[in-house]
């Protein structure tokens, strides 16, 4: 079985912080690297897919990186806001299509 | 609208039956997934499919089957012999032919319950 972690499990902070995540995945069968943000009563949206080692990417306050050779990668949010909380998930997605979730990171944002 | 319509949105069922979830996708994607959550933990693989006629068993198959005799469908059947089915199940699809990156789409989810 394909282990993916993810830490801290739950994070709160205050508006303004920047806070960041890990997830760590194996090194072997890669394809592509997903995070997802799931909000209450709403379906998973993708973030990022990135592939490349090496990848940065970025949406707005958000970014991602990604290192293939050691297995893991880094989301990061500037400034935290209260509609930035959620539960942030990443995925690996292998060689033949499978697609493994990490347990996910929740973040809560206090005003 | 292009998307994933999963149903029903809660399903009860009483021990010892089995039960279908329906999920249909009209985006045209080859590759779909079922995944099933518990309280506090992530996602979890049951089932996933590349292209018609064939599918994958995920790390929590024991339980469940599924069937593609179409591309924009995938439903899954939580039979008797999961010993614990009561879960929210989530499908999703990807345009993937083994070689797309991109990311999942997913459908609202079904709640099962069993009574």
């Amino acid at each position: 079985i394909l282990n993916v972690e993810q830490s801290p499990q739950s994070l709160h902070v205050q508006e303004g912080d920047s806070t960041n995540f890990t997830c760590s995945f194996p090194s072997s069968n890669f394809y592509a690297l997903h995070w997802y943000r799931w909000e209450t009563a709403k379906s998973p949206e993708a973030l990022f897919v990135m592939t490349l080692n090496g990848d940065e990417k970025k949406k707005g306050r958000i970014s991602a990186t990604l290192n293939t050779k050691e297995g893991y990668s880094y989301l990061y949010i500037k400034g935290s806001q209260p509609e930035d909380s959620a539960t942030y998930l990443c995925a690996f997605k292998t060689s033949y299509d499978k697609v493994i979730f990490g347990p996910g990171t929740s973040l809560s944002v206090i005003p | 609208d292009g998307g994933i319509t999963q149903s029903p949105k809660y399903l009860f069922r009483k021990e010892g039956q089995n039960v279908t979830l329906s999920c249909e996708q009209n985006l045209n994607h080859d590759a779909m997934y079922w995944y099933r959550q518990d309280p506090g933990q992530g996602l979890r693989l049951i089932y996933y499919s590349q292209i018609v006629n064939d599918f994958q068993k995920g790390d929590i198959a024991e339980g469940y089957s599924v069937s593609r005799e179409k591309k924009e469908s995938f439903p899954l059947t939580v039979t008797s012999a999961q010993k614990n089915p009561t879960a929210f199940y989530l499908c999703a699809s990807t345009l993937s032919r083994g070689t797309n990156t991109g990311e999942l789409f997913f459908g609202e989810g079904s709640r099962l319950t069993v009574l």
